[in-house]
């Protein structure tokens, strides 16, 4: 079965970094887009960035172009959300999901939790 | 960017009733480009429908997806005590830009 899961979540201090990580299974990995959705705590749900199957095309929401990356590794099955410059706007639970052809979202992780304060 | 507004923000109804929610999208949705999800808490969301009106794997019946254009609604024919939960929509016919709703809270009146 299809199982997505985060890591790499924590508290960290306006400016700084973190890199999160999707380990996937229970599917061909490098047949699908990949994509990274976050969600504040008691908000909805904001979409964040999604790669080609390859990596080679990329796209980002405004609120984070310039200062989050994206990026895949298909012979580890994983995903990554490189973040800098973090805000105390971007805390909120990352989830990684799988995106279907549009894309919409079929599968999704548990989340992991990015907490952004001094 | 295309804005998705969905109302009401919460719905209270009892078990067996009928649930309507709706999804006004701020410009046309291309090809009906419009997904659902539910969500409960502490848990991901799940994807419910797609393309405005397909079902997703294993969703039951009571659930349906109609609309085009500006205008889209979900609709749960008879409450199920597990449906109680949050909903959100999805457009994705301006890709790469890509846009939620701030989501409608099904609540046990």
């Amino acid at each position: 079965q299809v199982q997505l899961v985060e890591s790499g979540g924590g508290l960290v201090k306006p400016g700084g970094s973190l890199r999160l990580s999707c380990a996937a299974s229970g599917f061909t990995f490098s047949d699908y887009y990949m994509s990274w959705i976050r969600q504040a705590p008691g908000k909805g749900l904001e979409w964040v960035s999604y790669i080609s199957s390859s990596g080679s095309t990329i796209y980002y929401a405004d609120s984070v172009k310039g200062r989050f990356t994206i990026s895949r590794d298909n012979a580890k099955n994983s995903l990554y959300l490189q973040m800098n410059s973090l805000r105390a706007e971007d805390t909120a639970v990352y989830y990684c999901a799988r995106a279907v052809p549009g894309p919409f979202f079929d599968y999704w992780g548990q989340g992991t939790l990015v907490t952004v304060s001094s | 960017e295309i804005v998705l507004t969905q109302s009401p923000g919460t719905l209270s109804l009892s078990p067996g009733e009928r649930a309507t929610l709706s999804c006004r999208a701020s410009q046309s949705v291309s090809s009906s480009y419009l997904a659902w999800y539910q969500q409960k808490p502490g848990q991901a969301p799940r994807l419910l429908i797609y393309g405005a009106s397909s079902r997703a794997t294993g969703i039951p019946d009571r659930f349906s997806g109609s609309g085009s254009g500006t205008d889209f609604t979900l609709t749960i024919s008879r409450l199920e005590p597990e449906d109680f939960a949050v909903y959100y929509c999805q457009q994705y016919g301006s890709s790469p830009q890509l846009t939620f709703g701030g989501g409608t809270k099904v609540e046990i009146k």
